[in-house]
């Protein structure tokens, strides 16, 4: 089925711990993101990219790094993993427009839930 | 901060009533979307709107928007139970393409 896929969705980490968080998508889109959630909250956005080779910071950048080497794949690494880096990671996707107007709306992934120890 | 403000941050209503959501922000959109979340599950897109457009509908949903009052509002009309979800409003700032969400209205329907 076409969609984002998301792994893993669930990881325990010690504090300092580095790890990658998987994010692919198999519709072509331009754009893909990464929002973490946390209880009760809405999405921050951590870094997006609107093509293989082009990534830019969102809101809440530190502590993370991306790359975008294909279309399909958006890997979130995490340095040196601390506690107030537990939550839950989602992956977005999603075409853009030619007309300057940005983009269409997002297919989301399950979800990674992470919990730094 | 967050660029998306939703109100009310909770609202419960009976199956059957209808359920208004709103949202407020602070810069220029290219784009307004809704989205949908189930406890513990990802988003689920609901609705875009562009910046100039005024209003969409989408079967039981009515989304309007008002880029002078930099606000917009989610209908949706005879709720179901199973409409029960946090709805989030998302915008794209004019000229780039971070989306940013709003803390998001969490919505109860009690059959």
């Amino acid at each position: 089925n076409a969609g984002v896929t998301q792994t893993p969705k669930f990881q325990v980490l010690k504090t300092g711990q580095s790890m990658t968080l998987q994010c692919a998508q198999d519709m072509n889109h331009e754009y893909m993101s990464w929002y973490r959630q946390d209880p009760g909250m809405g999405l921050r956005l951590i870094h997006y990219s609107v093509g293989a080779g082009i990534t830019d910071q969102g809101e809440v950048p530190n502590g993370y790094n991306v790359s975008r080497s294909t279309t399909e794949d958006f890997p979130l690494r995490l340095l040196s993993a601390a506690p107030s880096q537990t939550s839950v990671y989602f992956c977005a996707s999603s075409y853009v427009t030619t007309s300057g107007q940005g983009v269409y709306g997002y297919t989301f992934g399950s979800g990674t839930r992470l919990t730094v120890v | 901060s967050q660029q998306g403000e939703e109100d009310p941050q909770a609202l419960s209503i009976q199956e059957g009533e209808n359920a208004t959501m709103n949202c407020s922000y602070k810069t220029s959109i290219n784009n307004l979307q809704w989205y949908r979340q189930n406890s513990g599950r990802g988003l689920v897109h609901l609705i875009l709107i562009r910046s100039n457009e005024r209003e969409k509908h989408s079967g039981r949903l009515r989304v309007t928007l008002d880029t002078s009052k930099k606000s917009s509002s989610l209908l949706i009309t005879a709720s179901r139970a199973a409409d029960t979800a946090s709805y989030f409003c998302a915008t794209d700032q004019t000229g780039g393409f971070k989306t940013i969400f709003g803390a998001g209205t969490r919505l109860f329907v009690k059959a």
